[in-house]
Order: C-alpha cells, then structure tokens, then sequence
C-alpha cells in the first residue's frame, strides 16, 4: 500500500526558532515529494519539492532534506515566524502525474510570537 | 487572472440527497484532479480528469461518486444519496498539459456538511 507517514501531528515553536517536520515513506518508486502549506479555509499551497537526485534543497527558510537509502524527507523551516502557522503536508507521487500523489495526514504548527 | 474555482464553498444537504461540487481549472490547464480531505486527516486521491476523459478514477468510491469533465464547462464531482460519512472537505487542483513539470494549483474547496 502506498503510504506517506507523517510527523509530529502538531508543533509549537517559539518565534525565530527552527520547525522540523519529518515524513517517511515505503515505495521506491516515488521520484517526486513536494511540501504544502495550508492555512485554515484554504486550499493547500505547493511550498517547496524535492526529487531524489539530491539530498538537500532550499527555498528562502524552507528547505527539504532527503535520505533515499532511508525513504525518509524532512521540511525544515528556519527562523520561523507567527505568520508561518498553518498545516503542512508532505506528499509523494510517481513519475511526471504529480496530480496523483499520497499525502501525509498533516502537522499543525504554531509559531508563538 | 484568477486561480482555480471551486463552487460552492459551502454545501449543506440532507441525507439522502444529491451534491453536485464544481471546479472550474485555471486558463490553460487541461488536467483535473479531486481529492477528499476528512477532519484531521491529509488529501485522499479521488479522480484525475482530463477534457471528456476519466483518466484514473481508483480512489473513487465504487457507489453513489462520479465525476466528469465535459468539453465546456466546469468538472463537476456528483455525490448521489448523500449519507453523514461524506462530510468532508473537497478539493479540486488543475495543472497543464504533460511538460515534464509538475505545476498544479488546488482550488480553496468545497465544504459539504451533511445533516
């Protein structure tokens, strides 16, 4: 069964601290795992992806940390701040129909001013 | 220049009764993706669509859900004899023709509570 597990389910973080959001999954055959920010009423933002040819990738204070021998990827948000709070998803899919992807069951961060 | 559509963003229906979601994609996608949010939970895959083509439709539920993306018009997600476990959040995302990219964009979503 194609899972993405996600952790943890809800976070605190102090304003300019460092959030980690962690995802694991279990097939190989997933090549493209991207990030999603959604606040609350909305629909889910695509905020950062990773293919599996690298193990690192940043955006601005977000970036994605990938170990492929260990199926697992990281969203690291740095010097987070109030504006940030909001649940992230981690997804993964196979192959160039990203429309079909698994998602994680979310986490919910708060950045406390 | 706007994003994707959806309509309603809330739908109230009774059990028993016919929810009819609609997604209208962004200008010059092609490609329409549903999904099912539960409360605390992340997006189910439900149908991918394109124009007059259902492309994927394994998560769909076998009963009661079908979908469509006709020539003109919006794609319409239709829920028959609604019952309380169908209370979600659905969302819709489009995304361009095959590029080799993996653009797509999801919709706000609609709301349906069933009562």
């Amino acid at each position: 069964q194609q899972q993405v597990k996600q952790s943890p389910q809800s976070l605190i973080v102090q304003k300019g601290g460092i959030s980690i959001i962690n995802c694991a999954y279990e097939n190989t055959a997933f090549d493209y795992f991207p990030w999603y920010q959604q606040f609350p009423g909305k629909g889910p933002a695509l905020l950062i992806a990773i293919r599996p040819d690298v193990s690192e990738k940043k955006e601005g204070r977000f970036t994605i940390s990938f170990n492929k021998s260990a199926k697992q990827f990281s969203l690291h948000i740095m010097d987070s701040q109030p504006g940030d709070s909001a649940t992230y998803f981690c997804a993964a899919s196979i192959g160039a129909n990203a429309g079909k992807s698994t998602f994680g069951d979310g986490t919910t961060l708060t950045v406390k001013p | 220049n706007a994003g994707v559509m959806q309509n309603p963003r809330h739908l109230v229906r009774r059990r028993g009764q016919e929810a009819r979601l609609r997604c209208s994609p962004m200008k010059g996608h092609s490609h329409v993706y549903w999904y099912r949010q539960l409360p605390e939970e992340g997006l189910k895959f439900m149908v991918y669509l394109q124009k007059e083509n259902i492309i994927d439709e394994s998560g769909m539920p076998k009963e009661r859900f079908s979908a469509e993306f006709p020539k003109e018009g919006p794609s319409i997600l239709r829920i028959q004899q609604v019952v309380r476990g169908d209370s979600a959040a659905y969302f819709c995302a489009s995304s361009p023709p095959f590029s080799g990219s993996h653009g797509y964009t999801f919709g706000s979503g609609t709301r349906l509570t069933v009562v």
